[in-house]
């Protein structure tokens, strides 16, 4: 298993400036994902952040709004960048252990309120 | 097409019933499957894997149909703890990729 410290927990942002979300992990993972969840929906992934190089955005998220860091196997900073009502939604991080198959495990969740 | 769809709910079902929820996937290269379970203002938990050959773990059935590409969650004698929005997940790649279905809410009343 893994465990996962995530913070911090809620924000409210002011509109155009940045919040830098944190994610520690207990033991060294290859990967960890970034996910947004706004609300009433599912999960939708954002990037997949690897140690050592860039991180892989999907479709619809760009480096320069949310810039990722990932400077060793058990830490992962995301940045969400120029905030906007729109990116009011819970950011969370994830990452893959193996146990029961690919298991995901995930932090407690960043709940951000762009005003 | 949504990769992983769901029917959204929410279900509203008495203490004691029984419930289904269903889940189709369009990858037919799909590897492994998952129902997870995520209580209102927390993040996902795994709930159970589903395997092809049906699986059940207490009052919670999970089955899997590759040819139709479908699974599936039973929950018997429903509890008011069950209360909660089960997330159907797929892991299509290599790898350690998930993709999350758009979740079904349970509402369990008494």
């Amino acid at each position: 298993s893994a465990v996962i410290s995530q913070k911090p927990s809620r924000d409210i942002c002011q509109r155009g400036t940045s919040l830098t979300i944190q994610c520690q992990v207990d033991s060294q993972v290859t990967m960890m994902f970034w996910y947004r969840q706004q609300p009433g929906q599912s999960l939708t992934l954002i990037a997949t952040a690897n140690q050592g190089s860039e991180a892989t955005y999907e479709s619809g998220f760009v480096i320069d709004k949310f810039p990722i860091s990932r400077p060793n196997l058990t830490f992962s900073t995301l940045t969400v960048s120029n905030m906007s009502p729109e990116d009011s939604s819970i950011y969370l991080c994830s990452v893959v252990a193996g146990g029961r198959g690919p298991e995901a495990f995930f932090g407690q969740g960043t709940r951000l309120t762009v005003v | 097409r949504k990769e992983v769809e769901q029917d959204p709910g929410p279900f509203n079902v008495p203490e004691g019933a029984t419930v289904a929820f269903n889940c189709t996937y369009s990858n037919s290269a799909s590897q492994s499957f998952f129902w997870y379970r995520q209580d209102c203002r927390k993040e996902p938990k795994l709930l159970m894997s589903v395997y092809s050959s049906g699986n059940e773990d207490g009052r919670f059935t999970a089955q899997l149909n590759r040819a139709s590409q479908y699974i599936s969650l039973l929950i018997r004698d429903s509890k008011l703890s069950d209360s909660a929005t089960y997330l159907c997940v797929v892991n299509s790649w290599a790898g350690n990729m998930l993709t999350f279905g758009g979740g079904t809410r349970l509402m369990v009343k008494p």
